[in-house]
């Protein structure tokens, strides 16, 4: 099946510092989604992207469908603890059934 | 605001031994998908439905099996449990299949094999 390489594997950062991270894949993707993840919790829907190019931003969120459509990235300014979680990118060629997630990554913010 | 609720939340099984897990939701959404969760691996999609009556398989079905008798619910199901299907098991929902509608998920259930 599909893979997403989706990198760093966990980061830890310093509260108020920038993060970036994004997934790659092989495949083209027609929607590139972000998650995230709190402990104990399901994973939530942070940005959908449905366009190559497009740019899209949710409060201190930005994430990016790359032109190649191969591609996405997320970026989370002014860190706070409660940024803490597991990130998670999903691509699809158009249906939920047809999701593919990457591994994740994990962010730890000291105050 | 219930949403999509799963029980159990915990669950210890002894290999060979079989359960079902619940998955509830209450936003009358035709989908509904049943993921496990493993360390590095990401999500995995075991079984969905499309709709009540109706199931299809994942990309990881194998030793499941699922039910969707009512809208608002979907069992997941292990016969004979074994060790690596130990994992943190997550049901979802959403109103069509197309990407434009968001997913939701439940909380979890920790399922230890031993």
């Amino acid at each position: 099946g599909q893979q997403l390489n989706q990198s760093p594997q966990s980061m830890f950062i310093q509260e108020g510092e920038d993060v970036s991270m994004n997934c790659t894949s092989s495949s083209i993707f027609n929607t590139w989604l972000w998650y995230k993840q709190d402990p104990g919790e399901g994973p939530v829907l942070l940005i959908a992207l449905y366009k190559a190019g497009e740019l899209t931003s949710n409060g201190r969120l930005t994430a990016q469908f790359g032109i190649t459509r191969k591609d996405s990235f997320l970026n989370i300014s002014a860190s706070i603890p409660s940024d803490v979680g597991i990130y998670f990118c999903a691509g699809s060629g158009g249906s939920n059934y047809k999701l593919t997630f990457g591994k994740g990554t994990l962010l730890t913010v000291n105050p | 605001n219930a949403g999509v609720t799963q029980t159990p939340k915990f669950r210890v099984l002894k290999t060979g031994q079989s359960m079902t897990l619940l998955c509830a939701q209450d936003m009358n959404h035709e989908y509904m998908y049943w993921y496990r969760q493993d360390p590095g691996m990401g999500l995995r999609l075991i079984h969905y439905s499309v709709g009540e009556g109706t199931t299809a398989k994942g990309e990881v079905p194998d030793g499941y099996n699922v039910s969707r008798l009512k809208k608002q619910n979907f069992l997941l199901g292990l016969e004979s449990a074994a060790p690596s299907q130990t994992s943190v098991y997550f049901c979802a929902s959403s109103r069509s299949s197309s990407t434009n509608e968001k997913l939701f998920f439940g909380s979890g259930t920790q399922l230890s094999v031993l």
